[in-house]
């Protein structure tokens, strides 16, 4: 069973500051990978995916995830924190054999400014 | 503009009473899900489809139910065996292979008064 582990369920960082949040899978067979961001009270939405392409992937609002197979990683970046970027973001993972998302269990960014 | 609608946004229940939220798609996916979403707890899946007349349970399927009778339409009730439904329901729907990934609904929150 695949399985996603997000370090830290509340991240705060200053605005302007380099955001790192932490994702981990594991899975028996090479995953897809994908970030997805929510706002208070709506639904969520895909920041980007990862599908065996290129391992370092871009997302919207400059934000960018790098697959490492070796340290079974999947962390979202974004160089320069927008206060705007406050919210809750979820790690996910699909094998390659089934049609499920399985979640992490979401890290809340706060933005001081 | 394609997408998934949720309603109602809120929904209150009495204890004893059955409620159906409600989800319509008009991306002409396949595939269509149902998260319950509480605090610290990230997304779990109470039921999935994959084709019309089908459907799975997921992690937390009791005390719920749901009919995939149309591809657009998937309803879910939550019945008075559910002990705890005070939560976010949350309905997202892929084209069902992966690595695409899922379009989630706004949506709607449940509160047991």
């Amino acid at each position: 069973a695949q399985s996603v582990t997000q370090l830290g369920s509340h991240v705060s960082v200053s605005e302007g500051a380099l955001v790192l949040l932490r994702c981990n899978y594991s899975s028996s067979v090479p995953p897809y990978l994908f970030w997805y961001v929510q706002y208070p009270n709506q639904g969520l939405q895909l920041l980007l995916k990862y599908t065996s392409a290129a391992t370092l992937v871009k997302g919207i609002n400059d934000f960018e995830a790098e697959f490492k197979k070796s340290e079974t990683s999947f962390h979202l970046t974004k160089p320069s924190a927008h206060m705007s970027d406050a919210a809750e973001y979820f790690c996910a993972v699909k094998d390659n054999a089934g049609n499920m998302l399985t979640f992490g269990g979401g890290t809340r960014l706060m933005v001081k400014p | 503009d394609g997408g998934i609608t949720q309603s109602p946004k809120y929904l209150f229940r009495k204890e004893g009473q059955n409620v159906t939220l409600s989800c319509e798609q008009n991306l002409n996916h396949d595939a269509m899900y149902w998260y319950r979403q509480d605090p610290g707890q990230g997304l779990r899946l109470i039921y999935y489809s994959q084709i019309v007349n089908d459907f799975q349970k997921g992690d937390i399927a009791e005390g719920y139910s749901v009919s995939r009778e149309k591809k657009e339409s998937f309803p879910l009730t939550v019945t008075s065996a559910q002990k705890n439904p005070t939560a976010f329901y949350l309905c997202a729907s892929s084209r069902g292979q992966a690595p695409t990934e899922a379009f989630f609904g706004q949506g709607t929150r449940l509160t047991v008064v």
